[in-house]
C-alpha cells in the first residue's frame, strides 16, 4: 500500500468546512484513497473511498486531484462530535487485507 | 443499522492470567479482525481470520494469542498469559467483500 502523508493536526470552528489534506503521491492505478475516523478512544470509523472521481455521502465529500496524487476530505459544516483523529489510508479496493493505520490528522472543531 | 459488538467494554487482569475478548461481528460479513491500540499510539492490526482460519497476523500476535470462532456469531481473542504490555484498548472489525471494515468498541485491557 502506498504511504500517506497527513498534518498532525488542525483547527476548524464549528459550522465552517474542514478540509482535511493527505499526500499520497506514490499511489498506483489500482490503489483508491480510503477515510477513517476515530472518536477518543472508540473504533474507527469508515467515513468514505474514492479512486478519482469525487465522491459525496452523507457524512463528508472526498475530492481527489487529477494526478491523484493528493486528496481533501470535507466535512461541510463541522460539529463539535466531528472533532477526531482522521487517518487517510490508501489501498486496492474490494481488498480485504488488514488496514495501516498512521498517525493520521487531529481535528479539533471549536465552538 | 447493524453494528460490531464487543464484550467486555473494559476487563481488569493480573499478569499472567488468561483472557478472553468477545465480539460479535456483523452478521452477514465473512472477514473478520483484530487490531489494538495502545494508549497514545497507533491503531495497529494483530489478526485477520476467513473461513475458519487465520488469513494473515502480525509480529504481535505470538503464541500467547489465539483467535476462534466457537459459533456462527462470536469471534473471540485469547491471551493466555497476559502481560503488562498487553495493556491496550482491543478493537474487533468485521467486513465483507468489498473490504470497509466496520470496528466495534473497543474493549480496554488493563494487565496489573
Amino acid at each position: 500500500d502506498a504511504k500517506t502523508t497527513q498534518p498532525p493536526s488542525m483547527d476548524c470552528a464549528e459550522g465552517r468546512a474542514a478540509n482535511l489534506p493527505c499526500n499520497h503521491s506514490t499511489i498506483s492505478g489500482n490503489e483508491y484513497v480510503y477515510w477513517y475516523r476515530q472518536i477518543h478512544s472508540q473504533g474507527p470509523q469508515y467515513i468514505i473511498h474514492g479512486l478519482k472521481n469525487n465522491e459525496t455521502n452523507e457524512m463528508a465529500s472526498l475530492i481527489i486531484t487529477e494526478d491523484r496524487k493528493s486528496s481533501t476530505l470535507i466535512l461541510p459544516h463541522a460539529t463539535l462530535r466531528d472533532t477526531a483523529v482522521y487517518y487517510c489510508i490508501v489501498r486496492v479496493a474490494y481488498n480485504t487485507d488488514k488496514l495501516i493505520f498512521g498517525t493520521g490528522t487531529r481535528l479539533q472543531v471549536f465552538p | 443499522e447493524p453494528e460490531v459488538t464487543q464484550t467486555p467494554s473494559h476487563q481488569v487482569t493480573q499478569m499472567g492470567q488468561e483472557v478472553i475478548l468477545r465480539c460479535v461481528p456483523i452478521s452477514n460479513h465473512l472477514y473478520f479482525y483484530w487490531y489494538r491500540q495502545i494508549l497514545g499510539q497507533k491503531v495497529e492490526f494483530l489478526v485477520s481470520f476467513y473461513n475458519n482460519e487465520i488469513s494473515e497476523k502480525s509480529e504481535i500476535f505470538d503464541d500467547q494469542f489465539s483467535v476462534e470462532r466457537p459459533d456462527g456469531s462470536n469471534f473471540t481473542l485469547k491471551i493466555r498469559s497476559t502481560k503488562l504490555e498487553d495493556s491496550a484498548m482491543y478493537f474487533c472489525a468485521s467486513g465483507g467483500e468489498v473490504g470497509e471494515q466496520f470496528f466495534g468498541p473497543g474493549t480496554r485491557l488493563t494487565v496489573l
